[in-house]
């Protein structure tokens, strides 16, 4: 079975500096994908960012960019210029795109960013 | 309109008590999932369903049951609710083809419903 670990319960940055949230995941599986998701005090749950497995560059997305050490199965996200409405909960997570897990998404218990002015 | 919407929005019932959540969606999407969100747990699958005709188990099914109505439609059931029952619960859809605004195999999140058990 596939997990995934946040071990970031919390982290705060200040308004336009870089912050980096870390993520760990275990799989069997060769084929996979890899999110980020956002969920701000709303509670809707809004993607931020994907990785397909077998794609060595580091997907992107605005201010919003990812590290991703396939051998060390490490997906850290990494959110420049940090703006107020960053703030939220921020889970990753694992999504089996292949074998007996296929179409499975598993999350991380989630990390709390604050922003400060 | 919001691509998947979710109902009620918040319930406070008494244990015991039968409740539906429901969930329908436009995207067009065949598959879609259940899901509730618990503090330091994240979001863990109860139900999933990848067409009318197909629905599975998830990791934490016991206590709660799926309707798939149509392709549009996928309600969670608690039978007899119990109060660590209490959770935000999510539907969710993905399509594995993707395409228009749809990524493939990423999954879209209604807004959630905050169910309290007495």
């Amino acid at each position: 079975a596939q997990t995934v670990t946040q071990s970031q319960p919390e982290m705060s940055v200040q308004e336009a500096e870089t912050v980096t949230l870390s993520c760990t995941y275990d799989t069997s599986e060769s084929d996979y994908y890899l999110f980020w998701y956002k969920q701000p005090p709303s509670r809707q749950m809004i993607l931020v960012i994907r990785q397909e497995a077998y794609k060595q560059q580091n997907a992107t997305e605005n201010r919003f960019s990812v590290n991703f050490q396939k051998a060390a199965k490490s997906f850290s996200l990494k959110i420049s210029d940090s703006q107020l409405g960053d703030a939220a909960m921020y889970f990753c997570a694992e999504f089996n795109a292949g074998g007996t897990s296929y179409g499975k998404l598993t999350f991380g218990q989630g990390t709390i960013l604050t922003v400060h002015p | 309109d919001a691509d998947v919407t979710q109902t009620p929005r918040n319930r406070i019932t008494k244990t015991g008590k039968r409740i539906m959540l429901e969930c329908s969606q436009t995207k067009g999407h065949d598959r879609m999932y259940w899901y509730r969100q618990d503090p330091g747990l994240g979001l863990r699958l109860i139900y999933y369903s990848f067409d009318v005709k197909d629905i599975n188990k998830g990791e934490i099914s016991d206590g709660y049951s799926v309707s798939r109505q149509a392709q549009a439609k996928f309600s969670l059931s608690l039978e007899s609710a119990i109060p660590n029952q209490t959770a935000l619960y999510f539907c969710a859809t993905s399509d594995p083809n993707g395409g228009g605004r749809t990524i493939t195999d990423t999954q879209y999140f209604g807004p959630g419903t905050r169910l309290t058990v007495l």
